[in-house]
């Protein structure tokens, strides 16, 4: 079984309508990010949680949010989503403080917005 | 300014023949880390190689290498005895100790297409 996973893997949805794009991870990590990657435009960051108490903003928060639900769970949320939303969404983890030296990705979402 | 800059947006590479693909970084912090990403077309990242700031030695991955020149701020990945399967995007990343204030985040390059030819 995969250790990241995220639901859904593929979402068609409307301008206006609200996603959540879920991730679960059974590495036992602390560190939980999201990002969304573009053509030509590499990854970038969106939220990044170091705990679940912990939630901060990244590079491109705006338009999004995010919930640390338990250690194993993150998710995000696009409350009213537009179309330049449209991208593919990964979820990463990494353990943290001296062995922080891997960050392990969900499959990713495809996210298309109308 | 870009932190990370991948100069080839496209490369290609006779199979079974050894390839370069460029990643220049820039950061003003002493202690950080380099990171080798692979992206085949079915969308997932894969973790190839990773460098750290103060590593003696450059990193080598089985058939993956990275060529890390500190003073230049260069950490290019060398494939070795290119296959058909390495055809991808490939994506250089650094993470600093202390970015914006926190630790551990990932700084993505743009990325390079890597097409192996038969």
């Amino acid at each position: 079984d995969a250790d990241v996973t995220q639901t859904p893997r593929n979402r068609i949805t409307k301008t206006g309508k609200r996603i959540m794009l879920e991730c679960s991870q059974t590495k036992g990590h602390d560190r939980m990010y999201w990002y969304r990657q573009d053509p030509g435009l590499g990854l970038r960051l969106i939220y990044y949680s170091f705990d679940v108490k912990d939630i901060n903003k990244g590079e491109i928060s705006d338009g999004y949010s995010v919930s640390r639900q338990a250690q194993a769970k993150f998710s995000l949320s696009l409350e009213s989503a537009i179309p330049n939303q449209t991208a593919l969404y990964f979820c990463a983890t990494s353990e943290g403080g001296s062995k922080d030296n891997e960050q392990f990705f969900g499959p990713g979402t495809r996210l298309t917005v109308l | 300014a870009q932190k990370i800059t991948q100069t080839q947006p496209g490369m290609f590479v006779q199979e079974k023949e050894a390839v370069t693909l460029d990643c220049t970084y820039d950061t003003s912090d002493p202690s950080y880390g380099l990171f080798w990403y692979k992206q085949p077309s079915s969308g997932e990242m894969i973790f190839l190689i990773y460098q750290g700031s103060y590593d003696q030695q450059n990193a080598t991955e089985g058939r993956y290498s990275l060529n890390f020149q500190k003073a230049r701020k260069s950490a290019n990945l060398v494939i070795s005895a290119s296959q058909l399967g390495d055809s991808a995007m490939y994506f250089c990343a650094m993470r600093e100790v202390n970015y914006g204030g926190s630790q551990g985040n990932l700084i993505f390059g743009k990325g390079t297409k890597l097409s192996v030819k038969p």
